[in-house]
């Protein structure tokens, strides 16, 4: 079946370091590819997609490219903050299938030191 | 905020009972998804609505069940409780015709102790 990997966090950083998350996924069809965040205490929120190969998402600084040929959706930042502390999920959508659930990797923390 | 509202923010009872969390979707949409977030097996799909039908069914338990009102809320019903199924329950909700993004809310965090 469909499933998402992510690297194994705790990944910590300082303050405008640069993050790379590592996501790679196997699916059947032609997936849309997303990035949540979760912050302490609440839910998850969207941080970008990509709905097709060679796609870059991109917002609040963070993008990430749709790889069809490694399969990979890593997630990026150039100066990461201490606000950016949080942890991120990829995600596939089986789009195929007509459900829209989204499939989940494990997830990442990133803690951002000043 | 998303939209997406969730009943309770926090519940504790103990093991054998049972709850019933409640979510009401984004105004307009008709999909609602159940996840289930534990330290363990992080985000698990359990189960997703359409207007009122099932659409598709992930690792629920048994235990568990829900429903989709004509108002369009979602109930998740969970009975018998053990001490594992303490966890957060995310509802989601999306449009039809979206390009799959899913809105959250802010969870439903369920203690047995």
């Amino acid at each position: 079946g469909n499933s998402v990997t992510q690297m194994e966090g705790p990944v910590t950083l300082s303050e405008e370091a640069f993050l790379t998350i590592n996501c790679t996924y196997t699916a059947t069809g032609y997936p849309s590819l997303f990035w949540y965040v979760q912050y302490p205490g609440e839910g998850l929120q969207l941080l970008l997609k990509a709905t097709k190969a060679d796609d870059k998402g991109s917002n609040k600084g963070f993008e990430a490219t749709y790889r069809k040929e490694t399969t990979s959706f890593h997630l990026e930042k150039g100066s990461v903050q201490v606000s950016d502390s949080a942890v991120y999920f990829c995600a596939l959508s089986e789009g195929s299938s007509n459900t829209g659930k989204l499939i989940f990797g494990q997830g990442t923390t990133l803690q951002v030191k000043p | 905020d998303s939209g997406v509202t969730q009943t309770p923010k926090h519940l504790i009872t103990a093991t054998g009972q049972r709850v019933t969390l409640r979510c009401s979707p984004r105004s307009g949409d008709l999909s609602v998804y159940w996840y289930q977030q534990s330290l363990d097996q992080g985000l698990q799909f359990l189960i997703q609505y359409y207007n009122g039908e099932e659409r598709a069914k992930g690792n629920i338990l048994e235990r568990f069940s829900a429903q989709q009102f004509p108002d369009l809320h979602s109930e998740l019903n969970l009975s018998s409780l053990e001490l594992g199924d303490s966890a957060l329950y995310f509802c989601a909700s999306s449009s039809r015709g979206g390009t799959g993004e899913l809105f959250f809310g802010e969870g439903s965090r369920l203690t047995v102790l």
